[in-house]
C-alpha cells in the first residue's frame, strides 16, 4: 500500500524567505502525487500535481515541487514566502493499486513571520 | 460558481441523533468522495462513488451510509451519532479515477 510522510508538522519562516515543505512517498508503482493547501476553516485547494510527465511541476501561487524517484521525494518549495501563504499543507498520493483513493500525509502547518 | 458545495457548513447535534450532509458538484465529474478530517487534521477517505456506483468503502461503521441519487450528488447519512463522529467531513469530486480531486468547503460536525 502507498503512503506519504511529511517531515515536520510545523514549519516557520520569515516573510521573503524560502519555503521548503518535505514529502516522501512509498509506492510499489509510479505514483501520482499532489500538494493541497488548506486555509483556516476552508476546504482543500489543489496547489499542483505530478502525473509522470515533467519531474519539476509548477503550481499556483508561486509554488513548485520536484519529483525525485531516487529519493522517493516530492518536496514543495516557494522562493519567497508571503504572509498569505500561512496555512496547512498536505502531500497526497494515488498509487496504481489504490484506484482513486487519495492517501494523505499528516500535514505541515506553515507559519510566516513578518 | 461554486464547484463542490456542501450543506450544512456547521452541524451541532446530540448523541443518538441521525443527521445527513449533502454534497453537490457542478463540474460534470463522474466520481465523488467523502473524506473525514479528525481533530489532528488527518484526512482519510470514507467512500467513493463512480457514476452512482460505490467503488470505495473503507472501514467505516455501518452507521454511515452514503447515497448517490445522481452523478452530481453524494449525500452522507449518519445514524445514532456518537461523540467520536465529531470531525470535519469533506466531499470531493474528480473527472476520472486517478486524477486530481476537488474538495468542498467541509461540514464541521459536533456531537455533544
Amino acid at each position: 500500500a502507498q503512503s506519504v510522510t511529511q517531515l515536520g508538522s510545523h514549519v516557520s519562516v520569515s516573510e521573503g524567505a524560502l519555503v521548503l515543505l518535505r514529502c516522501n512517498y512509498s509506492s510499489s508503482v509510479p505514483p501520482y502525487l499532489f500538494w493541497y493547501v488548506q486555509y483556516p476553516n476552508q476546504g482543500l485547494q489543489l496547489l499542483l500535481k505530478y502525473t509522470s510527465a515533467a519531474t519539476l511541476v509548477k503550481g499556483i501561487n508561486g509554488f513548485e515541487a520536484e519529483f525525485k524517484k531516487s529519493e522517493t521525494s516530492f518536496h514543495l518549495t516557494k522562493p519567497s514566502a508571503h504572509m498569505r501563504d500561512a496555512a496547512e499543507y498536505f502531500c497526497a498520493v494515488i498509487g496504481e493499486t489504490s484506484g482513486s483513493r487519495l492517501t494523505f500525509g499528516e500535514g505541515t502547518q506553515l507559519t510566516v513571520n513578518p | 460558481d461554486t464547484a463542490v458545495s456542501q450543506t450544512p457548513k456547521y452541524l451541532v447535534t446530540q448523541m443518538g441523533n441521525d443527521k445527513s450532509i449533502k454534497c453537490e458538484q457542478n463540474l460534470g465529474h463522474d466520481t465523488m468522495y467523502w473524506y473525514k478530517q479528525d481533530s489532528k487534521k488527518f484526512l482519510k477517505i470514507m467512500f467513493s462513488y463512480n457514476n452512482k456506483e460505490l467503488i470505495i468503502n473503507e472501514t467505516v461503521p455501518n452507521r454511515f451510509s452514503p447515497k448517490s441519487p445522481d452523478k452530481a450528488h453524494l449525500n452522507l447519512h449518519i445514524n445514532s451519532l456518537e461523540l467520536g463522529d465529531s470531525a470535519v467531513y469533506f466531499c470531493a469530486s474528480s473527472q476520472a479515477v486517478r486524477v486530481e480531486q476537488y474538495f468542498g468547503p467541509g461540514t464541521r460536525l459536533t456531537v455533544t
